[in-house]
């Protein structure tokens, strides 16, 4: 069965630190892998990986994919406040069925 | 607002009632997908619309639920004879064509059942 597992499930740091946040996978025919953050509404899209080794970057975070060891693993430098959240990563399990199968998430919480 | 919608935003209703929850999603976006997620975890896939075909529909769902997406825009989630197990956030997103990736979640319904 498919299926998608994040670690830690949570984390609590200081604002300044830097943190990762791990994503492993076992799915038929990966296609693809997307990371969400998720605050106290709805999921918003942070990246999507589909090729090993090739990190993806906006601002402080970054993402990066391992396909031969099944994982992804997501870095936030310099974590602020406003990072507090539960972090997802959700990967399509059977090419070209755009069925999403998403783990449990981090719950991130960076103190002041 | 040009995002994805839900509606209601919360429901509450006794056990053996049904309940009908509404998507609206962005306009030119042709795949609409459900969601349910409970506290604590991370959404779990219910079923997948393609303009008005449902293409994909989870073993989670039970005969008591049915979505339907009439002419291709909005979507409805009917859960028939609810039981408490039914309580949790609904999600609604869409997204474009073959850029399927980025998905555009909804608000979500929150659904508890007494």
């Amino acid at each position: 069965e498919d299926k998608v597992v994040q670690s830690p499930l949570s984390l609590v740091v200081h604002e300044g630190d830097t943190v990762t946040l791990n994503c492993s996978y076992e799915v038929t025919n990966f296609r693809s892998l997307l990371w969400y953050k998720q605050e106290k509404k709805a999921p918003t899209f942070l990246f999507m990986l589909t090729s090993s080794g090739i990190e993806k970057k906006s601002g402080r975070l970054s993402s990066i994919l391992d396909k031969k060891e099944l994982f992804s693993i997501l870095n936030i430098t310099a974590t602020q406040t406003g990072d507090s959240a539960i972090y997802l990563c959700a990967v399509e399990g059977r090419r070209g069925t755009y069925k999403y199968i998403f783990g449990t998430g981090t719950r991130l919480k960076v103190l002041a | 607002d040009t995002g994805v919608s839900q509606d209601p935003r919360h429901k509450i209703t006794k056990r053996g009632q049904n309940v009908t929850f509404r998507c609206d999603p962005i306009s030119e976006h042709n795949r609409l997908y459900w969601y349910r997620q409970t506290l604590g975890q991370g959404p779990e896939f219910l079923t997948y619309f393609q303009n008005e075909a449902q293409l994909e529909k989870s073993r989670l769902l039970s005969d008591r639920f049915s979505a339907e997406r009439p002419k291709g825009s909005f979507s409805t989630l009917e859960i028939q004879r609810t039981e408490q197990g039914d309580s949790a956030m609904y999600l609604c997103a869409s997204s474009l064509g073959t850029v399927s990736y980025e998905q555009y979640f909804g608000p979500g319904t929150r659904l508890t059942v007494t």
